[in-house]
């Protein structure tokens, strides 16, 4: 049972590159998140997908693109990379039960520098 | 709306001494709260969490953290630090709406001295 899985752990590209960040839950939950992480400001939410099938926008969505692969599966593109999409980022999910009583558990992160 | 706001970005104890960290929220209803504990290099980690059972709870490795909702606080304690909490703490409040959304605060940075 390896939880929330992310590939790759560092990156480093230059601007206008694209790449996808993975992620992958081996617990069965029905809900999954995109974070990024900047200094001095807790986590903010990229996108969201409540459901297999379904995705939204969160707090900081723009610059980038999301895809719920299967109930499993829920990947994140930069389509056009910024510097300013220098972050780390991090993959969450939960089982949704509604209420909001949820635990979120977290991936280990992916350290992104854009040059 | 709802917010977060962890009252110091960093916090220094020396080894064998009590560890607070505080966090007040804002909320138009009963949240529920959570702590988060991130190891430099490493994703977030559940410390404990509130669903409006009883007002103290208890976590993982000697903490716990007691909701006063007249007080809108939740603030986090430990009796006695360890080398090894040296860390970065969320405090989290989560809402229903579709989904399960949270709202972090911006952290604090605990270090912990011999």
């Amino acid at each position: 049972n390896a939880g929330v899985t992310q590939t790759p752990k560092f990156q480093v590209l230059k601007t206008g590159q694209s790449m996808t960040l993975q992620c992958a839950q081996d617990m069965n939950h029905n809900s999954m998140y995109w974070y990024r992480q900047d200094p001095g400001m807790g986590l903010r939410l990229i996108y969201y997908s409540a459901s297999e099938g379904t995705t939204d926008k969160g707090e900081v969505p723009n610059g980038y693109n999301v895809s719920r692969l299967n109930k499993r599966e829920f990947s994140l593109r930069l389509e056009s990379a910024a510097p300013s999409q220098t972050s780390v980022y991090f993959c969450a999910s939960s089982e949704n039960r509604g209420g909001g009583t949820d635990t979120q558990y977290f991936g280990p992160g992916t350290r992104l520098t854009v040059l | 709306a709802q917010s977060v706001t962890q009252l110091d970005s960093h916090v220094s104890v020396s080894e064998g001494t009590p560890v607070l960290l505080r966090c007040n929220y804002s909320s138009s209803y009963s949240p529920s709260l959570f702590w988060y504990v991130q190891h430099p290099n490493k994703g977030l980690q559940l410390l404990l969490k509130y669903t409006s059972a009883a007002t103290l709870v208890k976590g993982i490795n000697g903490f716990e953290a007691e909701f006063k909702k007249s007080e809108t606080s939740f603030h986090l304690t430990k009796p006695s630090a360890h080398m090894s909490d040296a860390a970065e703490y969320f405090c989290v409040v989560s809402f229903s709406g579709g989904y399960n959304k949270l709202i972090f605060g911006a952290g604090t940075r605990l270090a912990v001295h011999p």
